[in-house]
């Protein structure tokens, strides 16, 4: 256990629906990290938060967006879902902006 | 555009043999590097890291690696593997100039036969 929580577990949804990824990071991190793990694209990095900033920005697109709370916890909003977008959706953390990155248990999301 | 390659998609073993996995990486100025590994069914978990010093990084249940910067490498090794070593390992790279984030290799997914 990473000590990294998400939340939900799994998630099913429609084509065209809207959905939010929520994520814990470790006690004391302030750094919260967004990946997509899919078949065809493997791990990739989509967001990088730092203290309620964002700090660094991957192949997110323009239907996803995220934030980080003064409580430190983050959301990954996904809207208009898309067939494509059943996915592994991991939120990591890390102490500093550049700092060992540690994995939450993911958020399998499946849209129909 | 900066790249991670992992040339092993698949790789079959008995238990107690040697076990070596290739990673490399496009040149990008200084690197960190970090091998995961991801369970059946569970999140990934850091086996170890390299930032600098000595090439030659021990990492947790037996695992090493070697960082070979002329070769942009850092080949995962560990001399017996087991049957609980079953899982799917990924080597990681953050590029020092291009922030925190991580470029992730395609994976590799290792059988341990008993």
């Amino acid at each position: 256990d990473s000590g990294v929580t998400q939340t939900p577990k799994h998630l099913i949804t429609a084509t065209g629906q809207r959905v939010t990824l929520r994520c814990s990071p470790r006690s004391g991190d302030l750094s919260v990290y967004w990946y997509q793990q899919s078949l065809d694209q493997g791990l990739q990095f989509l967001i990088q938060y730092y203290n309620g900033e964002e700090r660094a920005k991957g192949n997110i697109l323009e239907r996803f967006s995220a934030q980080q709370f003064p409580d430190l916890h983050s959301e990954l909003n996904l809207s208009s879902l898309e067939l494509g977008d059943s996915a592994l959706y991991f939120c990591a953390s890390s102490p500093g902006p550049s700092d060992t990155q540690y994995f939450g248990p993911g958020t399998r999301l499946t849209v129909l | 555009a900066q790249s991670v390659s992992q040339h092993n998609h698949h790789v079959i073993l008995s238990e107690a043999a040697s076990l070596e996995l290739g990673c490399n990486y496009s040149y990008g100025g200084t690197v960190n590097l970090f091998w995961y590994v991801q369970y059946p069914g569970q999140h990934l978990q850091l086996l170890l890291k390299y930032f600098s010093g000595d090439p030659l990084v021990k990492g947790i249940k037996g695992f090493e690696a070697e960082f070979i910067k002329s070769k942009f490498s850092f080949n995962l090794r560990k001399p017996s593997v087991q049957w609980s070593d079953t899982a799917e390992y990924f080597c990681a790279v953050k590029y020092n100039n291009a922030g925190n984030m991580l470029t992730f290799g395609g994976g590799t997914r290792l059988m341990v036969k008993p």
